[in-house]
């Protein structure tokens, strides 16, 4: 079955980084794009960017370009988005999803979501 | 980038009675519109895609509508299980904005 498994929990001061995994299995890697979503506390969700597992293409929301970098490793199935300069409205839960290619580019599978917390 | 607006932002109702959620893109996005619901902690999970394409294991009662800028959510007859907050979203082209949700509370 398919499944995409995060990595813990994260608590970072204000200015650091974190990098959050997505492990993908179940199915063919590189025929589907991995998307990340980030929720505020209670917030709505918000659509960070885009890789593609295949050529390791990605897009960036305007307001994570250079901040956000989404990489991928094809040996263990496993997509990272690592987010620097974090200030404290960075503080979300952030999932990965997966995305169709063709066919309407929606989000059949989601990870369970990774607590990122940013305080000093 | 296309912004999407959801309308009611909440909403209370029995069980039993039919609801209506609608999604308006300040665009035409053909039919490329998801709908998620999701409920205190978990993850989304995809309801409809592409306006009206009912997602492998969701009950029959939920169902989709519209294109171009328009679409709407049915769920025909509510079960306690159906509340929560539901999502709509553009796949038309990046960034994939989601609408601001919906929370479907028990009346």
């Amino acid at each position: 079955q398919v499944q995409l498994v995060q990595s813990g929990a994260e608590v970072k001061m204000p200015g650091a980084s974190v990098k959050v995994s997505c492990k993908t299995s179940g199915y063919t890697f590189t025929n589907y794009y991995i998307h990340w979503v980030r929720q505020a506390p209670g917030q709505g969700l918000e659509w960070m960017g885009i890789i593609d597992p295949s050529g390791d293409l990605t897009s960036y929301a305007q307001k994570f370009q250079g901040r956000a970098t989404m990489t991928r490793d094809t040996s263990t199935s496993t997509v990272y988005m690592e987010l620097s300069s974090l200030r404290s409205e960075d503080t979300a839960v952030y999932y990965c999803a997966r995305g169709w290619i063709a066919a309407g580019g929606y989000f059949d599978y989601w990870g369970q979501g990774t607590l990122v917390t940013v305080s000093s | 980038d296309i912004q999407m607006t959801q309308s009611p932002s909440s909403l209370s109702a029995s069980v039993g009675d039919r609801v209506t959620i609608t999604c308006r893109a300040s665009q035409s996005i053909s039919s490329y519109l998801n709908w998620y619901q999701q409920k205190p902690g978990k993850a989304p999970k995809l309801l409809i895609y592409v306006a009206s394409s009912l997602q492998s294991g969701v009950p029959s009662r939920f169902s989709g509508s519209g294109s171009g800028t328009d679409f709407t959510l049915t769920i025909s007859s509510l079960q306690p299980e159906d509340f929560a907050t539901y999502y709509c979203q553009q796949s038309y082209s990046t960034p994939y904005i989601f609408g601001q949700g919906t929370k479907l509370e028990i009346k």
